[in-house]
């Protein structure tokens, strides 16, 4: 059971905009922290896609964007792409005894 | 470009210790201010951080994995490394290293990048 809650999986066509969300709770996100997200495809290294809420690092299409609310924060991607089919994690800071830095379950994304 | 590396033995016996090491490449860890972390993933399930390190010695770890891991650090050899006792096979898992936050900004801003392409731990006698 994963501190941070994300759909199993989502699914869109080419060309179309879905989203991934990511629930918390008041010791992590509603409390404020930052909300980060992961690429992974099976086999490869996870890949930082958002940082800092809604921040994207040097090579990551501007495509994906990251927002937050409330306890909860929300992975976009327009625009959908083959090669976007891949597993998505959120991950935050918690201040409970939970873990300190906290993943979701992840979300898979199938492009139809 | 940083790159990272986990190395160990793919089974280990339950009761036993694992060991696994992670080797950067492209940057050092002792002149880096950041921390450095391991993470894992048990088969068809989410992502858990298991614990982080400091070139000095410094640690973070999951409290409900504390009691049975000791991260440490070898700057000679640009390496740290992870021990988890008394694995069961609820240990079994994908474990990833990684470089984590920076000492120089606050821990909840902490992410992850980037990572190693991870090593599969089989438990079982």
């Amino acid at each position: 059971q994963s501190v941070l809650t994300q759909p199993p999986s989502v699914s869109g066509a080419p060309g179309q905009r879905v989203t991934i969300s990511c629930t918390g709770s008041s010791s992590n996100i509603g409390a404020g922290y930052d909300v980060h997200w992961y690429q992974h495809l099976p086999g490869t290294a996870p890949k930082l896609l958002i940082y800092d809420k809604s921040n994207r690092p040097s090579g990551v299409p501007d495509r994906f964007s990251g927002s937050k609310s409330g306890t909860s924060a929300s992975l976009a991607i327009t625009g959908l792409q083959a090669e976007d089919e891949a597993d998505y994690y959120c991950q935050s800071y918690d201040s409970s005894l939970s873990g300190l830095w906290v993943f979701g379950g992840g979300t898979k994304l199938t492009v139809l | 470009q940083l790159q990272l590396q986990e190395s160990g033995p793919g089974l280990v016996k339950p009761s036993e210790t694992l060991s696994l090491t992670c080797t950067v490449s492209g940057g050092s860890i002792s002149s880096s201010s950041h921390y450095w972390g391991w993470i894992r993933q048990p088969p068809g399930k989410g992502l858990e951080w298991i614990g982080s390190i400091y070139y000095s010695g410094t640690t973070y770890y999951n409290p409900s994995l504390k009691s049975r891991v000791t991260i440490s650090v070898d700057t000679s050899k640009n390496q740290f490394s992870l021990k988890l006792s008394s694995v069961t096979a609820a240990d079994m898992a994908v474990y990833y290293c990684a470089r984590h936050g920076s000492h120089l900004t606050t821990v909840i801003t902490w992410w992850f990048d980037p990572w190693g392409q991870g090593t599969l731990v089989t438990v079982s006698s």
